[in-house]
């Protein structure tokens, strides 16, 4: 299935550096979503982005959604070992067809104390 | 946010049997569910949407007579996987959209000896 580019693949930081990773399309959505998968747990959902140009925090986390609408990037501020996981991006057209979520090939931090 | 759950969250059978796995939105109502299937580091990739009240709708090359779906309320999506394999074995997460977003339940793992 269509996937959508994610990067970068793995980061592996020092505790209390900023983190940066983005995802791109080849389409455009209408609704861009940030999960954070643990080992052997389901995505929980970290941000949701519903307007092109869209500036959302949560907390250490802030995310955009790109005037294109094809884009979309999350940074980490601080960051600290519990960070560590699997970021997944998530993009999604609701009300439209497909009306699917496609996913973001996920971003793995691990994070030095 | 809201809260999915999943059951059971592990479950080992034998090659042949069925195996049935329910997904519950705990409070909130969900007409739509959907369900994945997740290789060791590698992204989510969706099986089928599941419609409460009518037929699931499955993924290219998903068999819908081996993934049986039956969301017979807004609040429970069950899927069976029916003469299980071995290479059924893997890591099956259901999520239940809100309004543009969609939550994930804790995942199951399936073990097929």
């Amino acid at each position: 299935g269509q996937q959508l580019n994610q990067s970068p693949q793995s980061m592996f930081i020092q505790e209390g550096e900023d983190v940066s990773m983005n995802c791109t399309s080849s389409s455009i959505f209408n609704t861009w979503l940030w999960y954070k998968q643990d080992p052997g747990e389901g995505p929980v959902l970290l941000i949701a982005l519903y307007k092109a140009g869209e500036l959302t925090s949560n907390g250490r986390l802030t995310a955009q959604f790109g005037i294109t609408r094809k884009d979309s990037f999350l940074n980490i501020s601080a960051s600290i070992p519990s960070d560590v996981g699997i970021y997944f991006c998530a993009g999604q057209n609701y009300g439209g067809a497909t009306n699917k979520l496609i996913f973001g090939t996920g971003t793995l931090l691990a994070v030095q104390p | 946010g809201a809260v999915v759950s999943q059951h059971p969250s592990r479950v080992i059978c034998k090659s042949g049997t069925s195996v049935k796995i329910e997904c519950r939105s705990l409070d909130f109502q969900a007409t739509t569910m959907f369900w994945y299937r997740q290789f060791p580091k590698q992204s989510l990739m969706l099986m089928a949407t599941s419609n409460e009240g009518s037929k699931a709708t499955y993924e290219q090359g998903v068999e819908k007579d081996k993934f049986l779906i039956n969301h017979a309320s807004l609040t429970l999506s069950t899927l069976t996987v029916t003469s299980a394999h071995p290479e059924d074995s893997s890591f099956y997460i259901c999520s239940a959209r809100e309004g543009w977003t969609q939550y994930f339940g804790p995942g199951t793992r399936l073990l097929v000896l």
